[in-house]
């Protein structure tokens, strides 16, 4: 089956420790994203990847940073930097050409600080 | 600025009933898509529509993209309906980015 996996789907951390949360796809995609969302609110952008050695900054990039070595995999580091971290992270990703405007969701990760 | 508003931010039906989720987007904003997140949080895609009408099932949307809006419909709502309703454009000057609506929190009631 094609498709996006996230792990772990829940995740505690103290504060103070940086964690790494995965996210692979086996569609074949270029473009992957990461998002951060928090109780009754939508989706912002994390950081961003068009191509595999390539990833941009979203809007809130802040205390977190990304790795794109393989096309398939595009896992997030929360850092200790980050002053708020707990939330729900979904990955996406997304075919790259004029024709293909959909992103794909994983099933997301629940962060919490204690 | 660049927005993406929903109304209603929450709406509560009793099954059976059929009801109409509004999405207004600016003018910085194209190709709308709209999503429903389950109880568990997982992002399903509803439907791409960046101008006509589009139906699935008991779902339907129309985009009309010269008045910046859209609208989801759902008939014959089902408990299963519940959840949050989003819909998201992709950000103009960017192939990649989407700005998201804050939602419609929908609970269908059996």
């Amino acid at each position: 089956d094609g498709g996006i996996t996230q792990s772990p789907k829940y995740l505690f951390r103290k504060e103070g420790q940086n964690v790494t949360l995965s996210c692979e796809q086996n569609l074949n995609h270029d473009a992957m994203y990461w998002y951060r969302q928090d109780p009754g609110q939508g989706l912002r952008l994390i950081y961003y990847s068009q191509i595999v050695n390539d990833f941009q900054k979203g809007d809130i990039a802040e205390g977190y940073s990304v790795s794109r070595e393989k096309k398939e995999s595009f896992p997030l580091t929360v850092t200790s930097a980050q002053k708020n971290p707990t939330a729900f992270y979904l990955c996406a990703s997304k075919r790259t050409g004029a024709n293909y405007n959909e992103q794909f969701f994983g099933p997301g990760t629940r962060l919490t600080v204690l | 600025g660049i927005q993406v508003e929903q109304s209603p931010p929450d709406l509560i039906l009793q099954e059976g009933a059929n009801s109409t989720l509004r999405c207004n987007f600016s003018d910085s904003v194209n190709n709308l898509q709209w999503f429903h997140q389950n109880p568990w949080g997982q992002l399903i895609n509803l439907f791409y529509i960046p101008s006509g009408t589009k139906q699935n099932g008991r779902l339907s949307a129309t985009t009309v993209a010269t008045e910046r809006y859209s609208l989801l419909y759902i008939s014959s709502s089902q408990t299963t309906d519940s959840g949050v309703y989003f819909c998201a454009g992709r950000k103009m000057d960017s192939n990649y980015q989407l700005i998201w609506g804050a939602g419609t929190k929908l609970i269908i009631k059996p």
